[in-house]
């Protein structure tokens, strides 16, 4: 069964800082990597997907992705205290769609 | 953006007694998706259906059922309710044709 490990487990960056997170998958049959963000008490959020080698950015957000290593990162920069939240990455492969999670990083962002 | 419903929200229900939840969607999505959230953690799939009156296996199927009397409604069954599946579950959604699934509230279950 394929696993997902995120790290760090939790994160403290300052207001304005840059936040690093780390997500590797064990199946080299991965399709796509998820990133999504969860604020305590609601719903996961997808943030970006990615499902080629390189590099996406949208705005504060970029993810990169090493299919050869089956890593993922996921960084934000200038970060918010509304960025304060769980973040969760996830894979799927085939056509069920069905998502593998990690079990998170939670990113605290100082004021 | 899709639009995915449960209800309820939270229940607290007895050991060995039978639960169910209910999932709605509204957007005409192939595939529906039923997981759970211990604190703390990560979602872990338990079902899934990609057709009404077919449901699979995901990772975590013991101690659970799964049914998709139609496209918009998928439910989770707990026919003996344990301790151990006090946790916070979601239903996701999705069309065949593009790979992003729309998460639910999710509804809180807490098993006394």
């Amino acid at each position: 069964q394929q696993k997902v490990q995120q790290s760090p487990e939790s994160l403290i960056v300052p207001e304005g800082g840059m936040a690093s997170l780390n997500c590797t998958s064990s199946d080299r049959n991965v399709d796509y990597f998820w990133w999504y963000r969860q604020h305590s008490g609601k719903s996961p959020k997808m943030l970006m997907s990615i499902f080629s080698n390189g590099e996406k950015e949208e705005g504060r957000f970029t993810v990169h992705l090493n299919k050869a290593s089956l890593h993922t990162s996921l960084h934000i920069r200038d970060s918010q205290p509304s960025d304060s939240a769980l973040y969760l990455c996830a894979a799927s492969m085939g056509n069920t769609g069905k998502l593998t999670f990690g079990d998170g990083t939670v990113l605290t962002v100082k004021p | 953006e899709a639009a995915v419903t449960q209800s309820p929200r939270s229940k607290v229900a007895v050991t060995g007694g039978k639960v169910t939840l209910s999932c709605h969607q509204t957007n005409n999505h192939d595939y529906m998706y039923w997981y759970r959230q211990d604190t703390g953690h990560g979602l872990r799939l338990i079902h899934y259906s990609y057709v009404a009156d077919s449901t699979e296996k995901g990772d975590i199927p013991d101690g659970y059922k799964a049914s998709r009397p139609s496209q918009e409604n998928f439910s989770l069954i707990l026919e003996l309710a344990s301790l151990s599946q006090t946790a916070v579950y979601f239903c996701a959604s999705r069309t065949g044709g593009a790979p992003e699934q729309y998460f639910g509230p999710g509804t809180r279950l807490t098993v006394l």
